[in-house]
């Protein structure tokens, strides 16, 4: 029962650098999303995808991009790393309901130098 | 203004204490709302949720919401040290639409 699947776990990256977050639900969810997480910012969003097929741009996009490969996966890119971009990464999938709720990765630690 | 906010704390309660959360929204709109905790390191996870004007208990926790007032709260009730974690305010506008959350408030339960 694995639930919402993120990799990789950690990263370090040089500025410039370009690299894939991948997410993968089991849960049969609609609804996927990628956050970050900086000290005192809570979650924002970065990208989120309604359906397969569909993404919507969320908070903070300038710097991602996203595909939603088939209704399981979510990938998040970045193209050209900055140090801006360190955080902490949360890949999460949710039925379409009000009620419910979020079940989220165990989260991407990124550091770009 | 941020679409939903929260004092970030940190929050100090004495154990047994009742911790008392705040959140507010901005978005009229909202139709459902809910309070993760997430410990230091970890993913969040949900607590609480609600979406009917009123109070909703679940054992220690209740949460209040006032839509009039855009106001969503959370009272935990005999506060324990592991009670001690960033809890996250979350609202949804409706079905299929995205979550947006708040920044957290820190919670430190003290013996």
């Amino acid at each position: 029962n694995a639930g919402v699947t993120q990799t990789p776990k950690f990263q370090v990256l040089k500025t410039g650098q370009s690299m894939t977050l991948q997410c993968a639900q089991d849960m049969n969810h609609n609804s996927m999303y990628w956050y970050r997480q900086d000290p005192g910012m809570g979650l924002r969003l970065i990208y989120y995808s309604a359906s397969e097929g569909t993404t919507d741009k969320g908070e903070v996009p300038n710097g991602y991009n996203v595909s939603r490969l088939n209704k399981r996966e979510f990938s998040l890119r970045l193209e050209s790393a900055a140090p801006s971009q360190t955080s902490v990464y949360f890949c999460a999938s949710s039925g379409q309901t009000l009620d419910e709720k979020l079940f989220f990765g165990s989260g991407t630690q990124l550091s770009v130098l | 203004q941020k679409e939903v906010e929260q004092n970030s704390g940190p929050l100090s309660v004495p154990e047994g204490a009742i911790a008392s959360l705040n959140c507010t929204y901005s978005d009229r709109g909202s139709q459902s709302f809910f309070w993760y905790r997430q410990y230091s390191g970890k993913s969040p996870e949900l607590i609480m949720f609600i979406y009917s004007n009123g109070d909703k208990e679940d054992g220690r926790f209740t949460a209040q919401l006032n839509k009039a007032s855009q106001y969503v709260s959370l009272l935990i009730r005999d506060s324990q040290p592991s009670d001690s974690a960033t809890y996250l305010c979350a609202v949804r506008a409706g079905t299929a639409s995205k979550l947006t959350f708040g920044t957290g408030t820190r919670l430190q339960v003290t013996l």
